[in-house]
C-alpha cells in the first residue's frame, strides 16, 4: 500500500523559513518514473501545484513561486523536503505531497497539513 | 487566476448526468494528458480520471474522461449525493510545469 504523509510546523511569522517533510512508504523514491509533487490549496481556494522532484533528481517548480521554493530528496530516509523562504499570510494553506507518475497523474495523495502563517 | 478553465459549479438531481469542461490551450492541454481529481469535503483530493479517460481500480464506470484538442471534459451518471465535491482538472505543459483548473462543486439537488 503506497501512502504518503506531511509533516511540518503549524503556525509560522511571516518572513520565516517554512520546511515541509513528505515520508512515503510503499514504494522507493528510486523507482523510475515516479516522483513526489508538492501542491497546496488556501482555505476555501483550488489547488497550486509547487514543486516536484522525480527519480533522477529532475526538478521543476512553479514560475510565479520559482524563486522562493527548494525540492529535494532523501531516498534513503524515503523522505521529500520543500523549503518556502519568506512566508507570507497568503501562504496560508493546506500543503499536500502526492505520488507523482512520468505521464503526469498526481496519485496519491498524501492527507495534508494546514500551515498558518501569522505574527 | 487558474491556467484551466473550469466552471464554478454544476448541480443536477439523484440519477442524472452531469458534465464538467476544463479548458486550457496547446501548450498544456493541447499537448499533455488530463487528470481529473475529486476533494470530498473535508478530505485530500483523489485521482478519478488520467490519461484523459482512464480510471484507476475502484472508480466506478459512472466516471468518464475525455479530451478534444485544447478541452477535456469529465463525465459522471447516475447521480449519487455521494458525489457532492469539488473536481479539478489537472495537467502539464511544455515546461515541465502542473496546472490545475479553478475547480468545479457539483451539487446533487
Amino acid at each position: 500500500q503506497v501512502t504518503l504523509k506531511e509533516s511540518g510546523p503549524v503556525l509560522v511569522k511571516p518572513t520565516e523559513t517554512l520546511t515541509l517533510t513528505c515520508t512515503v512508504s510503499g514504494f522507493s523514491l528510486s523507482n523510475a518514473r515516479m516522483g513526489v509533487s508538492w501542491i497546496r490549496q488556501p482555505p476555501g481556494k483550488a489547488l497550486e501545484w509547487l514543486a516536484h522532484i522525480f527519480s533522477n533528481d529532475e526538478k521543476s517548480y512553479s514560475t510565479s513561486l520559482k524563486s522562493r521554493l527548494t525540492i529535494s530528496k532523501d531516498t534513503s530516509k524515503s523522505q521529500v523536503v520543500l523549503t518556502m523562504t519568506n512566508m507570507d499570510p497568503v501562504d496560508t494553506a493546506t500543503y499536500y505531497c502526492a505520488r507523482t507518475h512520468d505521464e503526469g497523474r498526481f496519485d496519491p495523495w498524501g492527507q495534508g497539513t494546514l500551515v498558518t502563517v501569522s505574527s | 487566476q487558474s491556467v484551466l478553465t473550469q466552471p464554478p459549479s454544476v448541480s443536477a438531481a439523484p440519477g442524472q448526468k452531469v458534465t464538467i469542461s476544463c479548458s486550457g490551450s496547446s501548450s498544456n492541454i493541447g499537448n499533455n494528458y488530463v487528470s481529473w481529481y475529486q476533494q470530498l469535503p473535508g478530505t485530500a483530493p483523489k485521482l478519478l480520471i488520467y490519461d484523459n479517460n482512464k480510471r484507476p481500480s475502484g472508480i466506478p464506470d459512472r466516471f468518464s474522461g475525455s479530451k478534444s484538442g485544447t478541452s477535456a471534459t469529465l463525465g459522471i451518471t447516475g447521480l449519487q449525493t455521494g458525489d457532492e465535491a469539488d473536481y479539478y482538472c489537472g495537467t502539464w505543459d511544455s515546461s515541465l510545469s502542473a496546472s490545475f483548473g479553478g475547480g468545479t462543486k457539483l451539487t446533487v439537488l
